[in-house]
C-alpha cells in the first residue's frame, strides 16, 4: 500500500532552524513535493524532489532519499510568517498524488 | 493572489439544501481537481478533470456532483449532505494529468462548508 507519515505539530523559535520529516511507503515513485498552507489560505508549492539529494531555495531546503523512503524540509532563519502547515506529498507510479496529513509549525518569538 | 479562485469562501447549508461551489482558474491549465480537506487528515482527492473529461472519481458519494463545462471552470454541486461532509473544499489546477507536467498543482483558497 501507500502511506505518508509526518509529525502532526512542531514548535520552533524565531531565528532558529527546524527540520520537518516525511517518510513514505509506495510501490512506485515519480517525485516528492512540499507545500505550505497558511491558515485560511491556499496551499502553495515549495519544492519538488525526484532525485536523491538536497535542493536549496533561499531559506528553505528539501532533501530526498528514495532508498530510505524519506524526505525532509529544512527551514532556516525562521520568521513568524513561517507559521503554517507543511504538506508532504508524493507522486506514485501512476502519477497519482498522495498526501500526508500535514505538519503544523508554530513559531514562537 | 492565486490564479485559482473559488466562491463562495464560506457556506452554511442544511442537510436538505442544494448548493454549488464554483472554481475558476486563470492559468491556462488543462486539468482541474476537487479535494476535501478535514482537520488533521490528508487531502482527499475527490474528482479530476482533464480537458473537461472526468478521469478520476475516488468513490465519492453521489451527493457530490461535479461539473466541468470547460477547462477553466469547475463546479461541485451539493445535495442532501451530511454533517460529516463539513470541511474545506479545495479546487486546484495543473498543466496536465498523468505525467510529470502535473506535478505542480495550484490550489484555490478553498470553500469552507458547514452542514447543519
Amino acid at each position: 500500500g501507500q502511506n505518508i507519515d509526518q509529525p502532526t505539530e512542531m514548535t520552533a523559535t524565531e531565528g532558529a532552524i527546524v527540520q520537518i520529516n516525511c517518510t513514505y511507503q509506495t510501490s512506485g515513485f515519480n517525485g516528492l513535493f512540499w507545500y505550505q498552507q497558511h491558515a485560511g489560505e491556499a496551499p502553495t508549492f515549495l519544492s519538488y524532489n525526484v532525485l536523491d539529494g538536497l535542493e536549496e531555495k533561499g531559506r528553505f531546503s528539501s532533501f530526498l532519499s528514495r532508498s530510505k523512503g524519506y524526505s525532509y524540509l529544512l527551514l532556516k532563519e525562521l520568521q513568524m510568517k513561517d507559521s503554517a502547515s507543511y504538506l508532504c506529498g508524493l507522486m506514485d507510479s501512476n502519477y497519482q498524488l498522495i498526501w500526508g496529513a500535514g505538519t503544523k509549525l508554530i513559531i514562537k518569538p | 493572489e492565486t490564479g485559482v479562485t473559488q466562491t463562495p469562501r464560506h457556506l452554511v447549508m442544511g442537510m436538505t439544501n442544494k448548493k454549488s461551489l464554483k472554481c475558476e482558474q486563470h492559468l491556462g491549465h488543462n486539468a482541474m481537481y476537487w479535494y476535501k480537506q478535514s482537520a488533521k487528515k490528508p487531502l482527499e482527492l475527490m474528482f479530476v478533470y482533464n480537458f473537461k473529461e472526468q478521469t478520476e472519481n475516488n468513490s465519492v458519494p453521489s451527493r457530490f456532483s461535479p461539473e466541468c463545462p470547460n477547462s477553466s471552470h469547475l463546479f461541485l454541486h451539493l445535495h442532501t449532505l451530511q454533517p460529516e461532509d463539513s470541511a474545506l473544499y479545495l479546487c486546484a489546477s495543473s498543466q496536465g494529468v498523468g505525467d510529470l507536467l502535473s506535478h505542480t498543482i495550484y490550489f484555490g483558497e478553498g470553500s469552507w462548508l458547514t452542514v447543519v
